[in-house]
Formats: C-alpha cells, sequence, structure tokens
C-alpha cells in the first residue's frame, strides 16, 4: 500500500464550480498533514495545514479524519488560477521528512 | 518575503561526472533537506540536515549522494557519479523548527543525464 494515496484525476471542472479530493495515508503515526500545490514543473507550494478540527482558508476548506487515515480538500467557487496538482502530505512520526502523495490534477475551464 | 534560492535552474551532465547542486535556504532557517521529482512522478524525500549533520536519510540517499553546509549561507548536494536514473528535478526545502514547521520550497533544479 502506497503511503500517501490520492486519485491522480484529472479533474475537470468549469469556472464557479466546488471541487473535493481526498486522500488516504498509511502511518497512523503521521503527525502532520498538509496540502501543497504544485504548478507545472514548479516547486511545491503550501497550501495549508490540516487540523483534526479542520480548518478553512478562504474558498478551501481541509479535513482530518485520523480514524480513516483520510484528508480531503473542499474547493468553492473554483477560479482558472486554480487549474494545478494538489498535493497531499504527511509527516511521518520520527522526524520531519515530508511524505508526498503523486498529486491530483485540476482543471477548472472557463 | 524571503525565498529559497537554486542554482543553477538546469544542469545538463554525461553519466558518471560529479555535480554540485547550490542551494541558499532562508536565512533564519534551522533545517534543511532536499527533495527530488523524477518527471511524471511523486515528491521524494532524500536527505535532512540540522546543527551541521544529518538527521534524516532515505533510501535514495546512498554513497553516492552527500550534503554539506560550506559557508554561512548555502546548501549543497553532491552527487559523486550520475547515473541516468539521477535526471530529476532537484529541490532544496527549509524550515524554521522542526516537526510540522512548514517547509519552503526553491524554485528547483533540473537535471539531466545523458
Amino acid at each position: 500500500r502506497k503511503e500517501v494515496e490520492q486519485d491522480p484525476g484529472p479533474f475537470n471542472v468549469p469556472e464557479g464550480a466546488t471541487v473535493a479530493f481526498n486522500c488516504t495515508y498509511s502511518n497512523s503515526a503521521s503527525q502532520s498533514f498538509f496540502w501543497y500545490r504544485q504548478d507545472c514543473r514548479k516547486e511545491p507550494k503550501l497550501l495549508m495545514s490540516v487540523y483534526s478540527s479542520g480548518n478553512e482558508d478562504g474558498r478551501f476548506t481541509a479535513q482530518l479524519n485520523r480514524a480513516s487515515q483520510y484528508i480531503s480538500l473542499l474547493i468553492r467557487d473554483s477560479k482558472l488560477s486554480d487549474s494545478a496538482t494538489y498535493l497531499c502530505v504527511v509527516t511521518k512520526n520520527a522526524g520531519n521528512m515530508l511524505t508526498f502523495g503523486g498529486g491530483t490534477r485540476l482543471m477548472v475551464k472557463p | 518575503e524571503p525565498e529559497v534560492t537554486q542554482t543553477p535552474s538546469h544542469q545538463v551532465t554525461q553519466m558518471g561526472q560529479e555535480v554540485i547542486l547550490r542551494c541558499v535556504p532562508i536565512s533564519n532557517h534551522l533545517y534543511f533537506y532536499w527533495y527530488r521529482q523524477i518527471l511524471g512522478q511523486k515528491v521524494e524525500f532524500l536527505v535532512s540536515f540540522y546543527n551541521n549533520e544529518i538527521s534524516e536519510k532515505s533510501e535514495i540517499f546512498d554513497d553516492q549522494f552527500s550534503v554539506e553546509r560550506p559557508d554561512g549561507s548555502n546548501f549543497t548536494l553532491k552527487i559523486r557519479s550520475t547515473k541516468l536514473e539521477d535526471s530529476a528535478m532537484y529541490f532544496c526545502a527549509s524550515s524554521e523548527a522542526s516537526l510540522s514547521e512548514t517547509q519552503y520550497f526553491g524554485p528547483g533544479t533540473r537535471l539531466l543525464v545523458l
């Protein structure tokens, strides 16, 4: 089983749509969780951290379910500029190396 | 806004040659990392570095790889004898503190081994 698993997509959605991505992780001792965004041939950039209580940043909402080892990202009112690959990232309990999922590609169309 | 910088942006080398990839982490950061991303694949951890020594490394980071902080600002990744499969984007990252602190990534060096 992959350490961090994501549906690769692509998710093709119209502007203004709401889209949700899911991610599962295998290490139950993982301590910190993040969503990063990666544009084509660019570096990963932190989108948001994910907390057990759930957290929201503008149009973006992240949820963590530790019991199911499941992380989600919801994007409301999609913009063309949201087109990117969204990376689910966890840290192992042994240290602070980041473990990346393969990413979910989002394409927002006009 | 402070950022991580990397040089060169692109490097082409012959198999068996040594390459050194350079990074300047954010100035007040204490933890430094190297990751790589083979084209079309996920980002993979290589090594973390703190207090002038390696704190963690992955299986990828074998004897052909080494890291160094030669002065107060640079952080380097050396590949002694490059292989075709070393072709990838190499990202440097830094963080202010350990565990759960945000890691900031540089723009990467695209390495092509011929």
